[in-house]
């Protein structure tokens, strides 16, 4: 079963601006990874955020962990219309080796 | 470097056709994981292998049989393809940091 549900289902923007994703779970996690797909493609990781992390950079990515509310969000800033993807996040278990559960997906159309 | 390399691209069989997926990869790391994925489902693991010499069921793993042949190489294997089984199928390898993994371009299997 998911463990992840991504919010909103799909996103659609003007190039310049922000786009915010969200990801609720349901049990406990080490950590919570976000991913992208191109259409036709495998995903790419793209951050991960441990447990005890609140908020993590990269680039044009923000992405924030609540565990209290067992939530995500992947923020993308000045979006451009190469970031048109399918964005997943996984979230790992209490250990390393523990499998990853993803979400189904949030799609975003960043429009020129 | 290839990274993670599947084979074929795509397949179309006909129902109780037999098949093999075919993942390699030379990035040196002990998990692989099967995955498959169908529209607004997201990611459902089928079988995965912590090491070389052993493998574990995943989420989904009825009417598949897979094969860890060494290190380099996991095999998924369709006995009797039915029309349910029509999906795309990533394999993955996951490093020993947080589990991250790296997906292949991905199987696009029609089953008639």
């Amino acid at each position: 079963s998911q463990q992840g549900e991504e919010d909103p289902q799909a996103l659609s923007i003007q190039e310049g601006e922000n786009a915010t994703m969200n990801c609720s779970y349901k049990t406990s996690i080490n950590n919570l990874q976000w991913y992208r797909q191109n259409s036709g493609r495998g995903l790419v990781h793209l951050i991960l955020i441990r447990s005890n992390e609140r908020e993590k950079h990269s680039g044009r990515l923000r992405v924030t962990l609540d565990t209290s509310k067992k939530s995500s969000s992947l923020l993308i800033t000045a979006s451009r219309a190469a970031d048109t993807a399918s964005y997943f996040c996984a979230t790992g278990g209490r250990y390393d080796t523990d499998k990853l559960i993803f979400g189904t997906g949030t799609r975003l159309q960043v429009f020129p | 470097n290839a990274g993670v390399t599947q084979t074929p691209k795509f397949q179309v069989l006909k129902t109780g056709q037999s098949m093999t997926l075919q993942c390699a990869q030379d990035m040196n790391h002990n998990s692989m994981y099967w995955y498959r994925q169908d529209p607004g489902m997201g990611l459902r693991l089928i079988y995965y292998s912590a090491s070389e010499g052993t493998t574990d069921k995943g989420e989904v793993p009825n009417g598949y049989n897979v094969s860890r042949l060494n290190k380099r190489e996991f095999s998924l294997r369709l006995e009797s393809a039915a029309p349910s089984q029509t999906s795309v199928y990533f394999c993955a390898v996951g490093t020993s940091s947080y589990n991250e993994q790296f997906f292949g371009p991905g199987t696009r299997l029609t089953v008639l």
